[in-house]
């Protein structure tokens, strides 16, 4: 079955870059999605990228996706306190509409 | 982007008994969904929420423990039957709007007692 995986924590300092990482196994993947997830709240669609591409660059957030190797990074430039919170990758199924997630990955930007 | 609420927003009950969580879109979407969060999880997917018909449950998930209802195009109901606290979790209804985008309620924290 499809597998998808993160690092489970980042610590940036405010004005750095942060890059938060994830593999995934399902090559037949349409979508591949980035959502953000505050204390106590939902889940926010940051960006997503089709398949086909390898770059999709939206204000401070850059998605690169290596097909090949199957992996998948979001790139935060100029980080702020406001972007602390907790980041998950996922993937569609093949008809394009389960999700599957990964673990998370925690970013924690230091003042 | 869609909006999408749910209620209730949380819920403090007691084993054994039943709690159904609301979920209402501002237009027609064909695909809902039912997501759980288990405290410091990612999230799994319980089930589709089919307009229609019956939904499409997940492995380990049964239709006698959650029974979800789909009566029109904007709304969708999951009931959390016979609780226990293992069922303490985030409960997460989301909406596949266009052929590439999937938006997510803000979430019902449920604990059980």
């Amino acid at each position: 079955g499809e597998d998808v995986e993160q690092s489970l924590f980042l610590s940036v300092r405010e004005g750095d870059s942060s890059v938060i990482n994830c593999t995934y196994t399902d090559s037949s993947s349409t979508y591949l999605y980035w959502y953000k997830q505050e204390p106590g709240a939902g889940l926010q669609l940051l960006t997503y990228i089709f398949s086909n591409m390898d770059m999709k660059q939206d204000q401070r957030l850059t998605v690169l996706l290596n097909k090949k190797d199957k992996h998948l990074s979001l790139r935060i430039a100029d980080t702020q306190t406001g972007d602390s919170a907790i980041y998950f990758c996922a993937e569609t199924d093949n008809a394009g509409n389960m999700l599957t997630f990964g673990g998370g990955t925690r970013l924690m930007v230091k003042p | 982007s869609a909006v999408i609420s749910q209620k209730p927003s949380r819920d403090i009950c007691q084993r054994g008994t039943s709690l159904t969580i609301q979920c209402q879109v501002d237009s027609q979407v064909t695909m809902m969904f039912w997501y759980r969060q288990q405290p410091g999880q990612s999230l799994t997917l319980i089930a589709t929420a089919n307009q229609g018909s019956e939904a499409t449950y997940e492995s380990g998930f049964v239709i006698d423990k959650f029974p979800i209802s789909r009566p029109n195009l904007t709304f969708s109901t999951l009931t959390v039957s016979n609780m226990s606290p293992e069922d303490s979790s985030i409960y997460l209804c989301s909406v596949r709007r266009d052929a590439d985008t999937q938006y997510f309620g803000p979430g019902t924290r449920l604990t059980v007692l």
